[in-house]
This record gives C-alpha cells, sequence and structure tokens, in this order.
C-alpha cells in the first residue's frame, strides 16, 4: 500500500505565484488535513476535512485554500505565495471521527520555498 | 482541543532505556493518548497508542498514570537511530478529529 502520497516532493516559487500541493490516500480513510511545519517548529495544522464534501479550518488557514475532491484526495492552493509560506507541508490522513484508537498516517512532505 | 506538556529535549546512552513523560492533565475521559515521532526530513509516525492500560508494541511501551493525567513513553534500548522529535498527542473519540501539534520532545542519542 503506497499509503499517503504528495506531489510534488519540491518546489521553488515566485513571490505572488500560485499553486496547489496534491495529496491522495488508498486507505478509505474518512478525514484528511493539511499541516505546516517551519523550521525547528512543530507541526500547525491548516485546514482539516473531516468526510468527503467538508473542510474546516486549522491553526493558520490564512493564505490558503483547499479542495476535498473525493474520498481520495485533499489539495491546498496557494492562491498568491509569500515568502512567510515557505514550509514543510505535510497530508495526513485518518479513519476520522470515532476512530480515537486508529492512528494518523503521513505523507512524506512538500518541501516548498518562496522566493 | 486538550493540550500536552513535553520536556523541550532529552539525551540518552546508546542501548539504555529511555523515558519520554508527557503532561495532559486537562484530558478528557474519552481521549486517546497517542505518540508520534518524526525522524529527521521525514513526516511524523505513528508510535503507540492508549486509553487507560498499559501497552506494548514491537516499537516501544506505553505507561499511563492511574488518574491519566500524565503517561510516558518508554523505549526498551535506544539505538541512534531512535534520534527523533516525539510528540505526544491526546485524541478525542467522539468529537471532531482536529488534533493540534505540540511541539514535542527532540530526542538526542549518545554513541
Amino acid at each position: 500500500n503506497a499509503g499517503v502520497t504528495q506531489t510534488p516532493k519540491f518546489q521553488v516559487l515566485k513571490t505572488g505565484q500560485s499553486m496547489t500541493l496534491q495529496c491522495a490516500q488508498d486507505m478509505n480513510h474518512n478525514s484528511m488535513y493539511w499541516y505546516r511545519q517551519d523550521p525547528g517548529m512543530g507541526l500547525r495544522l491548516i485546514y482539516y476535512s473531516a468526510s468527503e464534501g467538508t473542510t474546516d479550518k486549522g491553526e493558520v488557514p490564512n493564505g490558503y485554500n483547499v479542495s476535498r475532491l473525493n474520498k481520495r484526495e485533499f489539495s491546498l492552493r496557494l492562491e498568491s505565495a509569500a515568502p512567510s509560506q515557505t514550509s514543510v507541508y505535510f497530508c495526513a490522513s485518518s479513519g476520522g471521527r470515532g476512530q480515537g484508537a486508529k492512528g494518523y498516517t503521513f505523507g512524506s512532505g512538500t518541501r516548498l520555498t518562496v522566493v | 482541543d486538550a493540550k500536552t506538556t513535553q520536556p523541550n529535549s532529552m539525551e540518552s546512552n546508546e542501548e539504555e532505556p529511555v523515558h519520554l513523560p508527557c503532561n495532559h492533565s486537562t484530558i478528557s475521559g474519552t481521549d486517546y493518548i497517542h505518540w508520534y515521532r518524526q525522524l529527521p526530513s521525514q513526516g511524523p509516525e505513528y508510535v503507540i497508542h492508549g486509553l487507560t492500560s498499559n501497552v506494548n508494541n514491537r516499537m516501544a511501551s506505553l505507561a499511563i498514570a492511574e488518574d491519566r493525567k500524565s503517561s510516558t513513553l518508554i523505549l526498551h534500548r535506544a539505538t541512534l537511530r531512535d534520534a527523533a522529535v516525539y510528540y505526544c498527542i491526546l485524541r478525542p473519540m467522539n468529537r471532531d478529529d482536529k488534533i493540534i501539534f505540540g511541539k514535542g520532545t527532540r530526542l538526542h542519542i549518545l554513541p
């Protein structure tokens, strides 16, 4: 099983450019998440989707939009990239509500640099 | 969301046991205690979880205090590959499944 797949793995953007980070999971999980991790820091939740068709803001949603395209896919869009969005972005999935006994599965991350 | 408190960093010698503490005094009765670790340049990976009883798996053991206000992740024989950031989080059983990560404990293993 591939688990959680993120593309691209690396990206350099110029300030003001837009891009979409892709995430797909093959575990039939209900919930999906986007986190960012700045150098030397912990993970901060950007957006999450508790189930197909729903999305909610996390701790740091400003400057981002998300789309839960279907049960498998959850994309993160930067409409106008800023240097402050330079970070490593992680996608994760889980079974969802009522699944407290089950763990999260994380992707390997997208390293984004905005110059 | 319930909060956890962990030491910023810890050191241990290779091949010795390591006890990583976590305080979660505001834990609710339906919160699971989960531990994740993040190796350098990788995404976090699940280590272990528990609700009330101590738990063992191939990676580690989890000791949960009787009042559930604290827990300890135990690595029985640390290796250099165990050097990572370890996160203790509370996962609600019956609420929206939104987990907030703290800064975790950076574990250094000395050869």
